[in-house]
Parts: C-alpha cells; structure tokens; sequence
C-alpha cells in the first residue's frame, strides 16, 4: 500500500538547534498529520495541515505542506533532549478513510 | 483532546494460547477504530479497520481468522490473537477517530500493547 517517505531516517542534533524532518508522499490527500512517539509508547498528534492549507504552527512547531511537490516538512526550533522520539507523518488519501504512516525519523537531541 | 484506552499494555504468552486486547475510546463515540502493528523501530502498517457493528475489513496479508476484531459498541474495539506464535510477538496500536469530526480529524492513539509469545 502507498506509505509516505521520510528524510531523514535519523537525526541527531545538539540541544537548541532546529531541526527539521521532511514527509513525501504519492497520491492526493485529504490531510496529512504529524505525529511523535516515544520509544515503546503509543502516538502523540501534533500537527492535522489539511490540503488547503500550506503552513501552519503550535508552539514550537511549523508543518509546512506543498501539494504541487506533494511534501510536508515538520519543523522544531530550539529543540530540548526532551523531543527526542520518532516521528511520523501520516496521510490522508483523497477518497479513501485510511491513514498511512510514513517510515518516521528518528530524532536524537542531545543535551 | 480526546483519550483512548489500550489494554493491556503489554502481555507475555506462551505459544499456542489467545490473547485479547481492548481498545476503548473514553470521552468520544467511535464509529471506526483502527489496528496497526509495529514491529521494532519500524513505522506502524495497518492491519485492519473495526467498524461498529460490521465486519472488520482487513488489509491484503492479515489474516482474518488470526486476528479476530470485534467493534460491539461506539466505544470498544477488541483484536484477539488467535493461536499465537513467536512470529506474531509485535506491538500493536489501536486508534479511533472521533465521529463528531465528520471522519476526517485527527487519529486518537492508544498507548499500545506489546505481545510477546514464548
């Protein structure tokens, strides 16, 4: 089944830095989603960007979406040890009710 | 935002024998709940989708008469593994979507549950 691809597949960067994760993916979408896990545990939402929509921020967060290169990117500023986790993006397939999850980066922060 | 309960959290089994996991959307109705499975630092991969009151329609190469779904009510979805085998010691994901989101908001997560078979 289509799933998203994400660049990189691990990041490791010093405490402060940005750091930024990209999503590409094959069909259109409905909305794409970003999301973190922390090892062992479930998913955490961060980010719904819908089709229409070509950025958007929380916090310490900017998902950028651009349908035409069919890609997403999440961006962290001033990252904390504490984000460190893997991070998903899953989208929406236009017509279709199913999420599929990108291969997730695995970001790193160190203190 | 809403809360989605997934239990057990984890379960040690031997071979051969059945393992049920609830997932329960708390505070929201769940017309449709989802399963994934992840194997280790993997993404997650769709297994099947629980539909309230219907069949369960599962994605190419799961099998149905292993991984049974039950969707009885708005608010619980199970997933038993039936006959276990080491090969299928993974951790598995529920999440739902709230109904009142008209089926295009964001996926609730329960926190997992990681089976593992001896």
């Amino acid at each position: 089944s289509q799933q998203g691809e994400e660049d990189p597949q691990a990041l490791s960067i010093q405490e402060g830095e940005n750091a930024t994760m990209n999503c590409s993916y094959k069909t259109s979408i409905n909305n794409l989603q970003w999301y973190r896990q922390n090892s062992g545990r479930g998913l955490v939402h961060l980010i719904l960007i819908r089709s229409n929509e070509r950025e958007k921020h929380s916090g310490r967060l900017r998902v950028t979406l651009d349908t035409s290169k069919k890609s997403s990117s999440l961006l962290i500023t001033a990252s904390r040890a504490a984000d460190t986790a893997s991070y998903f993006c899953a989208t929406l397939p236009s017509g279709t009710y199913k999420y599929i999850f990108g291969t997730g980066t695995r970001l790193k922060v160190l203190a | 935002g809403a809360v989605v309960s997934q239990h057990p959290s984890w379960v040690i089994c031997k071979s051969g024998t059945s393992v049920k996991i609830e997932c329960r959307s708390l505070d929201f109705q769940a017309t449709t709940m989802f399963w994934y499975r992840q194997f280790p630092k993997q993404s997650l991969m769709l297994m099947a989708t629980s539909n309230e009151g219907s069949k369960a329609t599962y994605e190419q190469g799961v099998e149905k008469d292993k991984f049974l779904i039950n969707h009885a009510s708005l608010t619980l979805s199970t997933l038993t593994v039936t006959s276990a085998h080491p090969e299928d010691s993974s951790f598995y994901i529920c999440s739902a979507r709230d109904v009142g989101t008209g089926g295009f908001g964001e996926l609730f997560f329960g926190e997992g549950s990681r089976l593992t078979v001896l």
